[in-house]
């Protein structure tokens, strides 16, 4: 059965601040796909990068980098000099290879303070 | 794109009544999923259709919600009748093609209230 964990319930930086969402995942499929999403308090769900299992290079855009590790079954993500319009919950999913359910972890409220 | 459009965007309701959630997938999406938000249990798959076809109702709580598509455009939920504990934000999202890979685009949810 196919589970995401985000121990990180909630995370409260200053500005400028670096900060790491922590996610990890349960699997028995080798083809499978992850994904972050981002709910500001405007509450919509909006996509910020999907990964599959085949790939384990790590990506940067912009501020927002992302560290995945199949060795640990992880799928980290930092955010570089912290702004408060990053204040949001951020969606760790996963969707396994043969079906087409997206599974979410329970979320990661950050708060970034002036 | 005007993306996936969901209405009501705010659903008061009592206890009892039906209520009617509507969806707009994006145009030439195959895929359209209904998720529920509560603080208690989070994000959780309700129902995902494939080309109008529902593929996996185990989300589904219980016999008083039910899904339809009746084509590529249009997507319903419904509850009959209505309980306070279905109180929580729905959301539709579709996906072209295969879902896993390209992802899925999310409406902006319909906030329901049963009082």
């Amino acid at each position: 059965a196919q589970k995401v964990t985000q121990a990180q319930t909630e995370i409260s930086v200053v500005e400028k601040e670096d900060v790491t969402l922590d996610c990890v995942y349960e699997t028995r499929d080798t083809t499978y796909y992850l994904f972050w999403y981002k709910q500001p308090p405007s509450g919509e769900l909006v996509f910020l990068i999907r990964r599959n299992s085949f790939d384990e290079q790590n990506e940067i855009s912009g501020r927002y980098s992302w560290n995945f590790q199949k060795s640990t079954s992880s799928f980290n993500f930092t955010i570089t000099a912290s702004q408060v319009v990053d204040s949001a919950v951020y969606f760790c999913a996963l969707s396994e290879g043969d079906t087409d359910k997206l599974i979410f972890g329970t979320g990661t409220r950050l708060q970034v303070f002036p | 794109d005007a993306g996936v459009i969901q209405s009501p965007r705010h659903e008061v309701t009592e206890m009892g009544q039906e209520v009617t959630l509507r969806c707009k997938p994006i145009s030439g999406h195959d895929y359209l999923f209904w998720y529920r938000q509560t603080m208690m249990r989070g994000l959780e798959l309700l129902i995902y259709f494939n080309n109008n076809v529902p593929i996996d109702d185990s989300g589904m709580p219980e016999d008083r919600f039910s899904a339809k598509m009746p084509n590529a455009s249009f997507s319903t939920l419904k509850i009959q009748p209505s309980e306070p504990r279905d109180s929580a934000v729905y959301f539709c999202a579709s996906s072209p093609r295969t879902a896993s890979f390209y992802g899925y685009t999310f409406g902006s949810g319909t906030r329901l209230t049963v009082v």
